[in-house]
């Protein structure tokens, strides 16, 4: 299996600008979950889904981020109007419903806002 | 509220035993965590703990969980330099859904 996939893995792009950064789960797993992770905060849930359905939203900082999951293998995370406070490093994470529900990790979209 | 709070940094001596500690709020997680995260990767299972065991061994690493104080302990004996790495605790919350908790992480740091 290839694992979680995200694209890019680096996006550089001026403040006001839209960004869209892209997840593929691994197969069957039917939990995806969307972190922000910086120096300062650590690492934060922002989304996650079940079945495709956003259950929990509550982590999504304000009006500018959206998350969509439109079929189990493919989800995205959008930011507009991207701000430099955006900068951070984005993971996508699965995970199956049976024994321990490890989440398994993408490796991350860096994204720097200038 | 929902919290996993660990310390935020650890040095030893390569071949020293490090000891990670954890504590949570959620007393009917079922599973406790430790990811590892190296420089520029996403997370990593390392282990993790039923919350009806009291001790986990795996090779290099012991998990101690203390239910009563809410408390989880990661230890890693003999450690490398290629342990040096970010280590998360974290606990999956029973009360519907999957939702994970993550602490902060622990930055260890491996001194040759």
């Amino acid at each position: 299996d290839a694992g979680v996939i995200q694209s890019p893995r680096h996006e550089v792009t001026e403040m006001g600008q839209e960004v869209t950064l892209r997840c593929k789960p691994i197969s069957g797993h039917d939990y995806l979950f969307w972190y922000r992770q910086t120096m300062m905060r650590g690492l934060e849930l922002l989304i996650y889904f079940n079945n495709n359905v956003p259950i929990d939203d509550s982590g999504m900082p304000e009006d500018r981020f959206s998350a969509k999951m439109p079929n189990a293998s493919f989800s995205t995370l959008k930011i507009q109007p991207s701000e430099p406070r955006d900068s951070a490093v984005y993971f996508c994470a699965s995970s199956g419903t049976g024994g321990k529900n490890e989440q398994y990790f993408g490796p991350g979209t860096r994204l720097t806002v200038t | 509220g929902e919290d996993v709070e660990q310390s935020l940094f650890l040095s030893v001596r390569e071949g020293d035993s490090s000891v990670i500690n954890c504590t949570y709020t959620d007393s009917s997680s079922t599973y406790l965590y430790w990811y590892k995260q190296e420089p520029g990767a996403g997370l990593q299972l390392l282990t993790y703990i039923f919350s009806n065991m009291d001790m986990k061994q795996d090779q290099r690493l012991t998990v101690l969980l203390n239910k009563k104080d809410k408390h989880l302990s990661l230890r890693i004996a003999d450690t490398q330099t290629g342990d040096s790495a970010i280590y998360f605790c974290a606990e999956r919350m029973d009360g519907g859904g999957f939702k994970t908790i993550f602490g902060a992480g622990t930055r260890l740091f491996v001194k040759a």
